[in-house]
């Protein structure tokens, strides 16, 4: 199973709240986990991505956690603002092979 | 520098006529990648190029679906004898290593 799931498929959050993304993942052989934001009308653009070597990573107010007996992993965004309501998609690959990408989460920060 | 761009930005056809999308990669990158998504939804893989080797073309959707690279850059993208569930937005990606660099899609309208 190449399957990665993504939840949830929405979310609303007021601004400062801290949304949380999670992704599972089936095979083992994944070693790269990218988190990839999109605006509408613009293609994704990576955000933050992670190996399975780290349990956590920080980007300014982006984080992940990476869990990886659970095979699973989940983005965190401190401090929401209005700017970050976006469609987030996790993806995992093995390698740069094609990756395999969540169905991806709706986030609206309202102000 | 510049990025992955893509044309025509929006191609608005008729049922049955045939269509071509273009996708320009970075410069230098290697590794080209085709997806499909409709409104709302996540990104369905269509086709993947890697440098000179035979193209993975495991996520085109029926035989009506083509694509080249010419050179091991520009790509193009062919629709044939559109379909209105053709609607949708094509994004084209490109990458060197692991992170994938994406275009801002062509919006296709099949009426």
């Amino acid at each position: 199973q190449q399957q990665v799931k993504q939840s949830p498929q929405s979310l609303i959050v007021q601004k400062g709240g801290i949304p949380i993304i999670n992704c599972a993942y089936e095979n083992t052989a994944f070693d790269y986990f990218p988190w990839y934001q999109q605006f509408p009308g613009k293609g994704p653009a990576l955000l933050i991505a992670i190996r399975p070597d780290v349990s956590e990573k920080k980007e300014g107010r982006f984080t992940i956690s990476f869990n990886k007996s659970a095979k699973q992993f989940s983005l965190h965004i401190m401090d929401s603002q209005p700017g970050d309501s976006a469609t987030y998609f996790c993806a995992a690959s093995r390698g740069s092979y094609i990756p395999t990408f969540g169905r991806g989460t709706s986030l609206i920060v309202h102000p | 520098g510049a990025g992955v761009s893509q044309s025509p930005s929006n191609k608005v056809t008729e049922k049955g006529k045939d269509v071509e999308l273009r996708c320009d990669p970075i410069s230098g990158h290697t590794a080209l990648y085709w997806y499909r998504q409709s409104l709302g939804q996540g990104l369905e893989f269509l086709i993947y190029f890697q440098g000179n080797s035979a193209p993975d073309k495991s996520g085109l959707p029926s035989d009506r679906f083509s694509a080249e690279r010419t050179g091991g850059s520009v790509s193009t993208l062919t629709i044939q004898r559109t379909q209105q569930e053709d609607s949708a937005v094509y994004l084209c990606a490109s990458s060197l290593a692991y992170t994938q660099y994406f275009g801002p899609g062509t919006r296709l309208t099949v009426l």
